[in-house]
């Protein structure tokens, strides 16, 4: 079994949608969780950051964690188009090596 | 203020050729991380490094891969005697000291190996 599982995609949504996206992971030891926006051939930008269940808001992007379940989410409301880009999720323990998710590629429509 | 600097952007080398990768960390930041991300895989962490100390290098390759944070100047990621296997999107990340654990990236430099 991975120890973290995300849908490769591509997600197709219309401007204005919101977006859900997603990971599963199977390893208990994961204290921390991020969501990293990467677009084509550049580096990727962390946009949120939690270290516990429940959720977190900044702006239009929500990230959702339920440690029972091992489940993490990402929701993005009113998408535009600039949003398009793949979405890693990422894990920590309490070393700093990051695990990453294989990404989920989204296209938000014009 | 100045993010992640990562140089060269390209880099081609041929097969037994040596690779440098250099990585300038986020002001203020004294924890680098390097990544890997082979076509159509997902990133694999490397190294983590502070000044003058590897912390835990067991994503590293045991042979041709080494890195180092010196005093002063630039963190390096060397590749010796490449082969192709090697081509692959190389980033580095950076964090605040103490109890920070947010990694902000670079924008990776690209390697091919002809």
């Amino acid at each position: 079994q991975k120890e973290v599982e995300q849908d490769p995609g591509p997600l197709s949504v219309p401007e204005g949608a919101i977006v859900s996206l997603n990971c599963t992971y199977s390893n208990s030891a994961f204290q921390y969780f991020m969501w990293y926006r990467q677009y084509s051939r550049k580096g990727p930008e962390l946009l949120m950051y939690t270290y516990s269940s429940g959720n977190k808001e900044d702006g239009r992007f929500t990230a959702q964690v339920d440690k029972s379940s091992k489940y993490i989410s990402l929701f993005i409301r009113d998408s535009q188009p600039s949003d398009s880009a793949t979405y890693l999720c990422a894990f920590l323990t309490g070393r700093r090596a990051l695990t990453f998710g294989s990404g989920t590629r989204l296209q938000v429509q014009p | 203020n100045a993010g992640v600097m990562q140089n060269p952007r390209h880099l081609v080398r041929r097969r037994g050729q040596e690779a440098r990768l250099r990585c300038s960390p986020m002001k203020g930041h004294s924890h680098v991380y390097w990544y890997r991300q082979l076509p159509e895989e997902g990133l694999k962490f490397m190294v983590y490094l502070q000044k003058e100390n590897i912390i835990d290098e067991s994503g590293m390759p045991k042979e041709r891969f080494s890195a180092e944070f010196p005093k002063e100047g630039p963190s390096i990621l060397r590749i010796q005697q490449v082969v192709r296997g090697d081509s692959a999107a190389y980033f580095c990340a950076s964090s605040p000291p103490a109890d920070s654990y947010e990694q902000y990236f670079g924008p990776g430099t690209r390697l091919t190996v002809t």
